[in-house]
């Protein structure tokens, strides 16, 4: 079973439409958890962190549901620059670096 | 931004070449990555530094040789390399424990 498994997609929504994202992860002892977003031949940068009493930023809301072992990413009013890869992050245990386990990522693409 | 530079951005290689590739951070962290991105797949974590010792070697196989002569420095050599090699070669670096991963904008590589 893969540690983190995402939807790839490619979600194809309007303008102003509001979609969501979900991310299944398999470590019931992971600690932390981040949402990345990647570009087109980019690298990937941080979205947001995602906190176990959800948090907000934004169009942009995580979720951690840690009793289902998945997390969310709900983007409102999308705009054409929201298109993009979301990958989704988990990192399973604390240690002296972080070992990130990354989703293959969730397409996304905005349309006018 | 140029927190985390990596040279070359491209950089296509005959099998029976031997070259390398260099990521540099200017972010004062202490540990760096070196992750490969294929297409259509998660990244996958290829080594780590932690305070300039490996700390993960993740069964990569030895045609990639990992240094790091500092914290801020970190390279990747490649020799005799298989066209299955080619892929986005992204560096990171961060700073603790559970926070953030800042990536560089990866060396395309094409192997012929």
């Amino acid at each position: 079973r893969k540690e983190v498994e995402q939807d790839p997609g490619p979600f194809n929504v309007p303008e102003g439409a509001t979609v969501a994202f979900n991310c299944t992860y398999s470590n019931s002892a992971s600690q932390s958890f981040f949402w990345y977003r990647q570009d087109c031949r980019k690298e990937p940068k941080l979205l947001m962190s995602v906190y176990s009493s959800g948090n907000e930023d934004g169009r942009f809301t995580a979720q951690l549901n840690r009793a289902s072992q998945y997390i969310s990413l709900l983007i409102r009013d999308s705009k054409l620059s929201d298109s993009a890869t979301y990958l989704c992050v988990v990192n399973p245990v604390f240690a002296n670096f972080n070992k990130f386990y990354f989703g293959s990522g969730t397409k996304l693409n905005v349309k006018p | 931004e140029t927190g985390v530079t990596q040279t070359p951005r491209h950089l296509v290689m005959g099998m029976t070449n031997k070259k390398s590739l260099k990521c540099e951070q200017h972010l004062g962290h202490n540990a760096m990555y070196w992750y490969k991105q294929s297409a259509k797949k998660p990244l996958e974590l290829m080594f780590v530094y932690s305070l300039e010792e490996r700390v993960e070697n993740n069964s990569v196989p030895s045609r990639f040789s990992p240094e790091c002569p500092n914290s801020s420095h970190l390279f990747l050599h490649l020799h005799t390399l298989q066209p299955e090699d080619s892929a986005l070669y992204l560096c990171a670096s961060s700073q603790g424990q559970g926070v953030l991963q800042y990536f560089g904008p990866g060396t395309r590589l094409t192997v012929l």
